[in-house]
């Protein structure tokens, strides 16, 4: 399986901070996803960067793609409160199957 | 408007029981998905069914068997529950292949006692 491993798997910053994540899989991909889920929530789609491209930006979202490495990382600038969430990336290899990674625990100190 | 929903939110039984979960999207997507997240919070895809029909099926234990009476629609029905089958399980939806970002219900919470 391809499962995506995020580092670290917990994360805590003070508000305004920026928050890092990092992902990494172990096969070719087609695409890569970046999720989030608050507590007791189900997953939320954050961005999808594409294997052919390199960065991709959304609001204070800024997504990184290294095929060469199988790795991605996830940036939040100026963190909120509000970000405090576990996210997931996710790969796909053509088929219908996304492949979850283990998640990061974000959590942002007011 | 709810885009995924799933129903019930919670359910507790007890070992042997039969149990339902619901799932229902009003996004018009063509595929549906099962998820299954156990407590460390991996995320594993159990079924994905594309127009009505059955195109992924992990190594799942045939006491669970989907069902997707329309596109709109896809149940998940489980045999003689098993305390192993305590999760969250979570339906979503996307357009067709996996190239498109899926929506997410807001889980089912099982716990088998």
């Amino acid at each position: 399986s391809q499962q995506g491993e995020e580092d670290p798997q917990a994360l805590s910053i003070q508000e305004g901070e920026n928050a890092t994540m990092n992902c990494s899989y172990k096969t070719s991909i087609n695409n890569l996803q970046w999720y989030r889920q608050n507590s007791g929530r189900g997953l939320v789609h954050l961005i999808l960067i594409r294997s052919n491209e390199r960065e991709k930006h959304s609001g204070r979202l800024r997504v990184t793609l290294d095929t060469s490495k199988k790795s991605s990382s996830l940036l939040i600038t100026a963190s909120r409160a509000a970000d405090t969430a576990s996210y997931f990336c996710a790969t796909d290899d053509s088929s219908y199957k996304l492949i979850f990674g283990s998640g990061t625990r974000l959590l942002v100190r007011p | 408007d709810t885009a995924v929903s799933q129903t019930p939110k919670y359910l507790v039984t007890q070992m042997g029981n039969d149990k339902s979960i619901k799932c229902e999207q009003n996004l018009g997507h063509d595929t549906m998905y099962w998820y299954k997240q156990d407590s460390k919070k991996f995320l594993k895809i159990m079924f994905s069914y594309n127009n009505k029909e059955l195109i992924i099926n992990e190594t799942v234990p045939n006491r669970f068997s989907p069902k997707s009476p329309d596109k709109a629609h896809l149940n998940l029905h489980i045999n003689s529950l098993e305390l192993g089958d305590s999760a969250v399980y979570f339906c979503a939806s996307s357009h067709a292949g996996s190239s498109y970002e899926q929506y997410f219900g807001p889980g089912t919470r099982l716990t088998v006692t």
